[in-house]
């Protein structure tokens, strides 16, 4: 089974410039997950989508982040424009099972420097 | 708000000595409690996992309890290998299936 991919691995960019960032879940996997992980710090969830609808986005910062899961398979964060402080690892995960017990499979990251 | 403690690291031991990494949560439910390992280069993996007190998660030698009474779930290995060497990340369930990670604990294992 294929696991979570994300494209690119690795992006710098200079601040006020923007990026995208590409995920693709386990096939099949309704929930995808966007997480921000700021080195020396737990990932903190941006946004969740169960299907290409969104259930939790109360901790994305909407003025320069957005999101969008078309069709419900593949998802796609964007920076616009990029601040020092968005440097981080931009992690994505999916999972299958709704309530608990449940398990979210990840992918290895985009590690984000800003300049 | 929910939210997860871990001990600092990082943690450096010698190859089979015993592993402690201590976790505490709150939260205003009775949560689901993992531990996932992050290996140098690689995504998150899951490692074990307790959905209820008293429950014991174990995998790969690791194990940890879910503790109602001390709202803790410590992770321990009885003899750690070069090969465990990574972070190590406590985590709790919350709303919506989210997950609530804490900072992390990063694990050196020398021969």
């Amino acid at each position: 089974e294929a696991g979570v991919a994300q494209s690119p691995r690795y992006k710098i960019i200079e601040k006020r410039q923007s990026v995208a960032f590409w995920c693709n879940p386990i096939s099949g996997h309704a929930t995808l997950y966007w997480y921000q992980q700021i080195l020396g710090q737990g990932p903190k969830l941006l946004i969740q989508f169960q299907n290409n609808g969104v259930v939790d986005d109360s901790q994305l910062p909407k003025d320069r982040f957005s999101a969008e899961r078309l069709k419900g398979v593949d998802s796609t964060l964007k920076i616009q424009p990029a601040k020092l402080e968005d440097s981080a690892v931009y992690l994505c995960a999916s999972s299958n099972v709704r309530g608990a017990p449940y398990e979210q499979y990840f992918g290895p990251g985009t590690r984000l420097t800003v300049t | 708000g929910d939210s997860v403690t871990q001990m600092e690291g990082p943690v450096t031991l010698s190859e089979e000595a015993f592993l402690t990494i201590n976790c505490t949560y709150t939260a205003t439910g009775y949560p689901s409690l993992f531990w996932y390992v992050q290996y140098p280069g690689e995504g998150l993996q899951l490692l074990l996992k307790a959905t209820k007190a008293d429950d014991k998660g174990s995998n790969k030698g690791f194990e940890a309890t879910y503790r109602k009474e001390t709202t803790s779930f410590h992770l321990e290995k009885g003899s750690v290998q070069v090969s465990d060497s990574a972070v190590y990340f406590c985590a709790s369930s919350g709303g919506y299936n989210k997950l609530i990670f804490g900072a992390g604990t990063r694990l050196a294992v020398h021969p």
